[in-house]
């Protein structure tokens, strides 16, 4: 199957610093992409949907500001935690689409995930 | 309300034997996909089978079977021979087309396989 790398896979910051992690799709093109947040022993929830070439857009009470997605390339998208806070520690997840000739058939490929801490 | 809902937070299973992981979900729009999902303590989400809503046989993928029941709206995840590496979470989700494709999960489950 297709690969979707993310960078870096753990990361701990001090608060009030911002973190930026990238997520890649390694052998397709991906014109969309999702950012996910876990917390621990909870489902993923969507932060937000990232679209190639425009502004991403965001799921109810996740904070634009605080959480800056670039989706500059068909094969890059970047989450920028903004002025970190140990409260957004979290697991991030993404995920990029590859567009298949039917909606339904479109495929939906993870990242391994980037662990943050926040002190 | 719930698009998908799993009502087992955790399942013990002994190895060698078959399992069955509820999920039943919610939606009008007639053309969505039914996904399983394990995420071993890694936390890397390994995708385990689909299933289309106009499909008509249940998907089977090696020990991994979905037991689809589009009436009842469930989508179960049945593991035949349980193996120790096994032990997971799993997560049912579900794509609608008419919502852009984005995913909804379940609050999943948490598999033991106890040797």
């Amino acid at each position: 199957g297709a690969v979707v790398s993310q960078h870096p896979s753990w990361v701990i910051c001090k608060s009030g610093t911002s973190v930026k992690i990238e997520c890649r799709s390694l052998d397709f093109q991906a014109t969309t992409m999702f950012w996910y947040r876990q917390f621990p022993k909870q489902s993923l929830m969507l932060m937000a949907t990232s679209n190639e070439g425009s502004k991403a857009t965001y799921e109810q009470g996740v904070e634009k500001d605080k959480f800056l997605i670039n989706h500059a390339s068909l094969t890059l998208s970047t989450l920028t935690v903004t002025s970190a806070h140990p409260e957004d520690s979290s697991f991030y997840i993404c995920s990029a689409r590859r567009v298949a000739g039917a909606p339904l058939d479109d495929e939906q490929f993870f990242g391994p995930g980037t662990r943050l801490t926040v002190l | 309300a719930q698009k998908i809902t799993q009502t087992q937070p955790g399942m013990f299973v002994q190895e060698k034997e078959a399992v069955t992981l509820d999920c039943t979900y919610d939606t009008s729009d007639p053309s969505y996909g039914l996904f399983w999902y394990k995420q071993p303590s890694s936390g890397e989400m390994i995708f385990l089978i689909y299933q289309g809503s106009y499909d008509q046989q249940n998907a089977t993928e090696g020990r991994y079977s979905l037991n689809f029941q589009k009436a009842r709206k469930s989508a179960n995840l049945v593991i035949s021979a349980s193996q120790l590496g096994d032990s997971a979470m799993y997560f049912c989700a579900m794509r609608e087309v008419n919502t852009g494709n984005q995913f909804y999960f379940g609050t999943g489950t948490s598999l033991t396989v106890i040797p």
